[in-house]
């Protein structure tokens, strides 16, 4: 059974950082991509950054760009996300999500699995 | 970034009633287009992929159709289990999410 459990949630103060952790289990974590998408409270979704099952290829949402770092450790299948410089418009409930397709090449982002999501609250 | 929009924003409905959902891109997106299903503080769940194909154990009802930049989401006979919200999001490129579709009980 896919498992995605994420961690590292919490109140942070603006200009502050936190890091994302999302456990995975029940496939081969290396042969996905995997993405986090974020949820404002009460809003839609936005997806944040996607990294490639090896992790060479990196890719992030302009809101994000040079503040937060996608990486994962396939040793042991966990993704992370780490942000910096943090905001309060980043105030949201972060999942991470696995990509549906092994190695997806130009076919990718069908989010077949989803953690249960970590809150982060940027406030003074 | 590739604009996603939706109709309506909300719908009222009762259960057995056929429900159609409307998607549209900015730009052509293929059949790069995917369906989701969020329920109150749960996470997303993915309903249809690449515009009409049923994610394993998601029922028949609903079904997904389009290409280039009108899609539509269909459920055939609205079940109490299925109101939620549902968002579109395409695949073209990095990832847009529409701003979601809520379906309540008439």
């Amino acid at each position: 059974e896919v498992q995605l459990l994420e961690s590292g949630g919490g109140l942070v103060q603006p200009g502050g950082s936190l890091r994302l952790s999302c456990a995975a289990s029940g496939f081969t974590f290396s042969s996905y991509a995997m993405s986090w998408v974020r949820q404002a409270p009460g809003k839609g979704l936005e997806w944040v950054s996607a990294i490639s099952g090896s992790g060479g290829s990196t890719y992030y949402a302009d809101s994000v760009k040079g503040r937060f770092t996608i990486s994962r450790d396939n040793s042991k299948n966990t993704l992370y996300l780490q942000m910096n410089s943090l905001r309060a418009e980043d105030t949201a409930v972060y999942y991470c999500a696995k990509d549906r397709k092994t190695y997806c090449g130009g076919d990718c982002y069908q989010f077949d699995y989803w953690g249960q999501g970590t809150l982060v609250t940027v406030s003074s | 970034d590739i604009q996603m929009t939706q109709s309506p924003s909300s719908l009222s409905a009762s259960v057995g009633d056929r429900v159609t959902i409307t998607c549209r891109a900015s730009q052509s997106i293929s059949s790069y287009l995917n369906w989701y299903q969020q329920k109150p503080g749960k996470a997303p769940k993915l309903l249809i992929y690449a515009a009409s194909s049923l994610q394993s154990g998601v029922p028949s009802r609903f079904s997904g159709s389009g290409s280039g930049t009108d899609f539509t989401l269909t459920i055939s006979s609205l079940q109490p289990e299925d109101f939620a919200t549902y968002y579109c999001q395409q695949s073209y490129s990095t990832p847009d999410f529409g701003p979601g579709t809520k379906v309540d009980i008439k």
